[in-house]
């Protein structure tokens, strides 16, 4: 099976930190790799596309690198609102997968 | 700007069938830049992918998680508006909140649009 795995699981951290969040992928394709926002009770939300392409709308503070079966978001300068669970997500042949997800939770 | 209203029982008795629409406004489900689809989040758990649909020319073609394929059926209707999801004999493990989406055909299927969910719970 195809698989996306997240580390850390969970990060504690305070306003104005950098969070780095590290998604695995079993099986290399092409360098496309989603990240979504989910606060508490709400759906998720896209924040970027294709490894680093920032959605519209998303604060710049928000960043994506990585390519082949690693990529990495990067929060820089966390913000109160920023304190919520990431999920990454893949493409394979059809198939949409997620990732486990991090939450992010205020230190 | 595109929106998407999940609606449906939000309560289903084991074994039958669950029968969800989702609404599409300010965008069309003929748009094929875009793949529309259903994802689901059991209940402090993480999300699954569970199925989505484009055209090509006048073709539905749809993809389904490999996991529900045997109890699940994603169509449209005829005004082009409604994405419709039937999944057959369920079990209390598909308690979720089901949430409908709009995906980027052209960046790996990227949710970039979702709808505010809809919880639906299996139980007698």
């Amino acid at each position: 099976d195809i698989q996306l795995t997240q580390s850390p699981s969970f990060v504690s951290a305070s306003v104005g930190d950098r969070v780095t969040i590290t998604c695995r992928a079993s099986q290399e394709t092409n360098n496309y790799l989603a990240w979504y926002q989910q606060r508490p009770g709400k759906a998720p939300k896209l924040l970027i596309h294709a490894a680093f392409t920032l959605q519209d709308g998303v604060p710049s503070r928000f960043s994506g690198s990585g390519s082949g079966t690693e990529f990495t978001l990067t929060i820089s300068n966390l913000q109160p609102e920023d304190f919520a669970t990431y999920y990454c997500q893949r493409l394979y042949d059809y198939e949409v997968i997620f990732g486990p997800g991090t939450t992010v939770d205020i230190k | 700007q595109v929106q998407l209203q999940e609606s449906g029982p939000g309560l289903v008795k084991p074994s039958e069938t669950l029968s969800l629409t989702c609404t599409v406004s300010g965008d069309s489900i003929r748009n094929n830049n875009y793949y529309w689809g259903w994802i689901r989040q059991p209940p402090g758990k993480g999300l699954e992918w569970i199925g989505s649909m484009y055209y090509r020319g006048v073709t539905v073609i749809t993809y389904y998680n490999p996991s529900l394929k045997s109890r699940l059926a994603i169509s449209v209707d005829s005004s082009k508006t409604q994405l419709s999801l039937k999944l057959t004999s369920v079990t209390a493990t598909d308690t979720a909140m089901y949430y409908c989406g709009r995906l980027l055909r052209y960046s790996a299927a990227a949710v970039d649009s979702w709808g505010q969910g809809t919880l639906v719970t299996v139980s007698s």
